[in-house]
């Protein structure tokens, strides 16, 4: 079956700008989380959500970082007022998540470049 | 471009050698383990699991070792092929006993460089 896709691929843009980077999550996976990794290191958590709301954005670095996830499927990540720091590659995971923990499954990422 | 900050540790095994590469965890209350493939340019990808109830688990090709009295967890990689090379990392589950968040801490990650 389908995985995690994320789109878009790489996202190019300049210093003050919004982005929006977008996660669909495989099907009937009620979980999804959303990573960032920074070149050479491991991936760090962002934010996750149980259905349409965010259990835990513990991550998020402050308040320019912000996602949803309206209808439980699809989630957004948004950036406001983007700064060089932001560049990195922008991680979605999505898992089962029937109770305790689980496979998380990865998207490919959203390379993000902030100039 | 060059890599620049790139400072991955490194395993270098010969084609056919079996590879171990070991992680020390932080959180002595984390219950589930995972280890990761990671191939340039692409996603993390799942290769095995572990809770911590377990001290070993096997896949195919690969083994998964647990010492929780020295937060320790290893992967052996069984034959190791050049589709192998990647870097590979470890993750715990940061909620830990079976807590309200599945988030994942990952460790700095090897890189296995396999030669021919």
């Amino acid at each position: 079956g389908a995985g995690v896709s994320q789109t878009p691929s790489n996202k190019v843009t300049e210093k003050g700008k919004y982005v929006e980077l977008r996660c669909d999550p495989i099907s009937g996976h009620t979980a999804l989380y959303w990573y960032r990794q920074s070149l050479g290191q491991g991936p760090e958590f962002l934010i996750y959500f149980q259905g349409t709301g965010a259990a835990d954005d513990s991550g998020l670095p402050n308040d320019r970082f912000f996602a949803v996830r309206p209808e439980g499927s699809v989630s957004t990540l948004k950036i406001q007022r983007t700064e060089r720091g932001d560049s990195a590659v922008y991680l979605c995971a999505s898992s089962l998540r029937r109770g305790g923990p689980d496979t998380q499954y990865f998207g490919p990422g959203t390379r993000l470049t902030v100039l | 471009g060059e890599s620049v900050g790139l400072h991955l540790p490194t395993l270098s095994v010969q084609e056919g050698d079996n590879s171990i590469i070991n992680c020390a965890y932080s959180n002595s209350a984390s219950d589930y383990f995972i280890w990761y493939k990671q191939e340039s340019g692409k996603g993390p990808q799942f290769i095995i699991d572990i809770r911590s109830n377990m001290d070993k688990r096997q896949g195919q090709r690969v083994t998964v070792l647990l010492n929780k009295t020295v937060k320790h967890l290893s992967l052996q990689i069984a034959a190791t092929q050049p589709g192998d090379s990647a870097v590979y990392f470890c993750a715990e589950n940061g909620g830990g006993m079976g807590g309200a968040t599945n988030k994942l801490i990952f460790g700095t990650g090897t890189l296995l460089a396999v030669q021919p």
